[in-house]
């Protein structure tokens, strides 16, 4: 019983290059979503996504692209990456969006280092 | 936007209770979660409020008050484990799944 995991779990790349961050879930989940934290700010959303081939903006979208065309994955790509997206990245899945179902369940993150 | 008030860090003894406040400047949002995590870890759920009021599980209760917009978690008996952050999270009124979480509260239990 694998849950979330992602991959990679650390990775250091330079400013300008593109960057796939993996996620994968083995509870069909319908949503997933992803976030970055850094220290002062908390978890702070960037996309989300409802089902396979539904996803949308959260807080803090800029600078990132997603797909989601199979339910258990939710890769999260950054386009050209700066220094700014130093940060943890988590990857998150709930069954639903209310009540117990609303409980999300964390992947054990990616480090990244933009340099 | 919609923002979430945690103290940065509390500090309490081993075998104490201690309560981790959230207030919020929103309305309308489903429920109030909070989650655990230890450092470099994950986040992990510990409870969720849809109503006002009390819930229980084991030594943690959290507590919603709509109309006071502030809710609370509360750790009883502490453990040298739950040294960890504790962030509360709303989902957004606005019909989508957005999440909003807590800038998060750093609990130390000394021995």
């Amino acid at each position: 019983d694998a849950g979330i995991t992602q991959s990679p779990r650390y990775k250091i790349t330079e400013t300008g290059r593109q960057v796939t961050l993996m996620c994968h879930q083995t509870w069909s989940h319908s949503y997933m979503f992803w976030y970055r934290q850094d220290l002062g700010h908390g978890l702070r959303l960037i996309y989300y996504s409802a089902a396979a081939d539904i996803t949308d903006k959260g807080e803090v979208p800029d600078g990132y692209v997603v797909s989601r065309s199979k339910t258990e994955n939710f890769p999260l790509t950054l386009e050209s990456a700066t220094r700014s997206q130093t940060s943890v990245y988590f990857c998150a899945s709930s069954q639903g969006v209310a009540g117990a179902q609303e409980t999300q369940y964390f992947g054990p993150g990616t480090r990244l280092l933009v340099l | 936007g919609q923002s979430l008030e945690q103290p940065s860090e509390v500090t309490a003894v081993e075998g104490a209770i201690v309560q981790i406040n959230c207030t919020y400047q929103t309305s309308g949002f489903y429920g109030l979660s909070w989650y655990q995590q230890h450092d470099g870890g994950a986040p992990t759920f510990l409870s969720y409020n849809a109503l006002d009021g009390l819930e229980e599980t084991g030594r943690f209760s959290s507590f919603l008050s709509r109309s006071d917009s502030y809710g609370y978690l509360l750790l009883q008996e502490l453990q040298m484990k739950d040294s960890a952050s504790y962030f509360c999270a709303v989902r957004e009124p606005s019909g989508t799944y957005k999440y909003i979480f807590g800038t998060g509260t750093r609990l130390k239990v000394l021995a």
